[in-house]
């Protein structure tokens, strides 16, 4: 079975500043994705960044990076900059296996941006 | 270009009756999941389809909920005999194909509240 662990339920940063968000999985496969997803108030599930566990290159996208540590099994998120609209639940979310579609969710980082 | 619609928004109804929740997905994408979302909680995957492939069924908690899909269009997720812990957000989501490679687009979910 795999596994999503996000310990940390809810975090707040200022406005411009720096945060991070940890997540750590488990999974037999040598073969998955890895995914942080932003769940704002409207409910809509926005994909934020996507890592494909072959690559070790860290992704990036604009604002959001990520530390894969493919070894310690830890796939953390870094927001630069931070705005108010990315006050949200962040989810991380793992996919793997032959069903590598069946996507095992952690149960969210409540992020607030403060003005 | 049109997302991915779930209807209704919200649906209150009371226990012992049947709902239905409605899924329209982005036009082309033959594969469509539904996952139920419990307050304070991450997505459980609940099914899954890819074209005319037999369905996914693995995660549907009870023979109480079951679900069909008219070729790669709308899809349909049915809760019989409803029970007070089947109060949560539905969110069903579609992409290009079945694999972790390519993004799932959620919709904006259907809040069931059982009384």
């Amino acid at each position: 079975a795999q596994t999503v662990t996000q310990s940390q339920p809810e975090m707040s940063v200022q406005e411009a500043e720096t945060v991070t968000l940890s997540c750590t999985y488990d999974t037999s496969e040598n073969n998955y994705y890895l995914f942080w997803y932003k769940q704002p108030p409207s409910r809509q599930m926005i994909l934020v960044i996507r890592q494909e566990a072959y690559k070790q290159q860290n992704a990036t996208e604009n604002r959001f990076s990520v530390n894969f540590q493919k070894a310690a099994k830890s796939f953390s998120l870094k927001i630069s900059d931070s705005q108010l609209g990315d006050t949200a639940m962040y989810f991380c979310a793992l996919g793997s296996g032959g069903s590598n579609y069946k996507l095992t969710f952690g149960k969210g980082t409540l992020l607030t941006v403060n003005p | 270009g049109a997302g991915v619609s779930q209807s209704p928004s919200n649906k209150v109804t009371e226990k012992g009756k049947d709902v239905e929740l409605r899924c329209d997905p982005i036009s082309g994408h033959t594969a469509l999941y539904w996952y139920r979302q419990r307050l304070g909680q991450g997505l459980e995957f609940l099914i899954y389809f890819q074209g005319n492939s037999a369905p996914d069924k693995s995660g549907l908690p009870s023979d109480r909920f079951s679900a069909e899909r008219t070729g790669e269009s709308v899809s349909t997720l049915t809760i019989q005999r409803t029970q007070q812990e089947d109060s949560a957000v539905y969110l069903c989501a579609s992409s290009a194909t079945g694999t972790a490679y390519y993004e799932q687009y959620f919709g904006p979910g259907t809040r069931l509240t059982v009384t």
